[in-house]
């Protein structure tokens, strides 16, 4: 039973580029849920998605950041004309269902942006 | 609003030595408390979690914490610390239908 499949575990940007992430949630989950850890800092909650719905983005910045989960396929984040404050570790979390069940995480994508 | 302070961004035990790592939680409605576990370049591992049921949560690797109200205390315990135990450790909250507020992290070393 495979966890929660994150790709690629390392992205290396220039800035102005854009960034994609994808996030594979467990099976027969369909909660899927993006941190942002920046270094020397706990996890900060970004977006919480179900299948082709957006459940909150409270924590998404308002410019170039954007984020699916589409019917079929991964949930993907994606970071436009990335800059150099973007470099950070991209958590994916996924869960059955909402309200106090266990999020699994996936081992995370390092951006850096040169 | 839901927040997460933990005392002690670094803590230092001697191998076999008692562990404890704290956890303070604000809460405006009754929490879900987790405790995560993150070992170098990997993502979070779950050590253990409070849902309102028993105070006292036993989790993976001897790991245990106390839910104590009147403190709004989470903190996490091991009788004796091991040299794999040394990783970063995460106290985070929920209220069930809202996504995790994690705390800073305390990164415990383990000294032989």
């Amino acid at each position: 039973n495979a966890g929660v499949m994150q790709n690629p575990r390392h992205l290396v940007r220039r800035r102005g580029q854009e960034a994609r992430l994808r996030c594979s949630p467990m099976k027969g989950h369909s909660h899927v849920y993006w941190y942002r850890q920046l270094p020397e800092e706990g996890l900060k909650f970004m977006v919480y998605l179900q299948k082709e719905n957006i459940i909150d983005e409270s924590g998404m910045p308002k410019e170039r950041f954007s984020a699916e989960f589409p019917k079929e396929g991964p949930s993907i984040l994606r970071i436009q004309q990335v800059v150099r404050g973007d470099s950070a570790a991209y958590f994916c979390a996924s869960s059955p269902a909402s309200g106090g069940d266990i999020q699994y995480f996936g081992a995370g994508t390092r951006l850096s942006v040169l | 609003a839901q927040s997460v302070t933990q005392l002690g961004s670094h803590v230092s035990v001697s191998e076999g030595a008692l562990v404890l790592l704290r956890c303070n939680y604000s809460s405006s409605v009754p929490p879900y408390l987790f405790w995560y576990v993150q070992y170098p370049n990997q993502g979070l591992q779950l050590l253990l979690k409070y849902t309102s049921a028993a105070t006292l949560v036993k989790g993976i690797n001897g790991f245990e914490a106390e839910f104590k109200k009147s403190e709004t205390s989470f903190h996490l315990t091991k009788p004796s610390a091991h040299m794999s135990d040394a990783a970063e450790y995460f106290c985070a909250v929920s209220s069930g239908n809202t996504p995790l507020v994690f705390g800073k992290g305390t990164r415990l070393s383990v000294i032989a």
